[in-house]
């Protein structure tokens, strides 16, 4: 079936830093979404990207969409400590209307 | 602002007492949602309506069922809740129209579910 590995697992980084996480899989995805959820709520969705090689930019984030189709990116510049929380990736199934979604990033940020 | 709202927040239940969660929604999208998420995974989904129409998925238990009298709302009924169904309980909708758009899945902030 669809998987997504999500990579890495946590990070744990100093404020101000960048940070870079990824999501790859072995099927083509036509759709990457990226969410943050923190402590207690529900996911937030970031970035959503549609087309192949697309580019896309929310404040300080940044997300592209992999010309294979089979990977997407999520850059965060200059993290301060309410970046902190958990960077889920995710794809929508080849047929219905379900998502796949990737293990999660933990995101933890030094001040 | 158009949303999805979940009510209650906190949920506290004693084990084999029955509880309903609520859903609602703002965005009028024709598919609603629930995962159930444990700590630090992935949600995980539970069952989705399209307009009226139910959709299970084959791991979940019998004693998730679910409700959805209008577009507006959508419930998840707990029939004898364990102790293994402590989680948050998740609520999200989407518009099913072309792709992509139909795969972008809004959220709402979650149940926190105790079982005592």
């Amino acid at each position: 079936g669809q998987q997504l590995n999500q990579s890495p697992q946590s990070m744990f980084i100093q404020e101000g830093e960048d940070v870079s996480m990824n999501c790859t899989s072995s099927s083509i995805f036509n759709t990457w979404l990226w969410y943050k959820q923190d402590p207690g709520e529900g996911p937030v969705l970031l970035i959503a990207l549609y087309k192949a090689g697309e580019l896309t930019s929310n404040g300080r984030l940044t997300a592209q969409f992999g010309i294979t189709r089979k990977d997407s990116f999520l850059n965060i510049s200059a993290s301060i400590p309410s970046d902190v929380g958990i960077y889920f990736c995710a794809g929508p199934m080849e047929y219905g209307n379900k998502l796949v979604f990737g293990a999660g990033t933990i995101l933890r940020v030094k001040s | 602002d158009a949303m999805v709202i979940q009510n209650p927040r906190y949920q506290v239940t004693q084990f084999g007492k029955p509880v309903t969660l609520s859903c609602s929604q703002t965005l009028n999208h024709n598919v609603m949602y629930w995962y159930q998420q444990k700590s630090s995974q992935a949600p995980k989904l539970l069952f989705h309506y399209y307009d009226k129409d139910f959709n299970n998925e084959a791991d979940t238990p019998d004693n998730f069922q679910s409700r959805r009298p209008n577009t507006s709302f959508c419930f998840l009924d707990i029939r004898s809740p364990g102790l293994g169904d402590a989680a948050m309980y998740l609520c999200a909708t989407s518009r099913d129209e072309e792709r992509p758009t139909t795969d972008t899945q809004y959220f709402g902030p979650g149940t926190r579910l105790t079982v005592l």
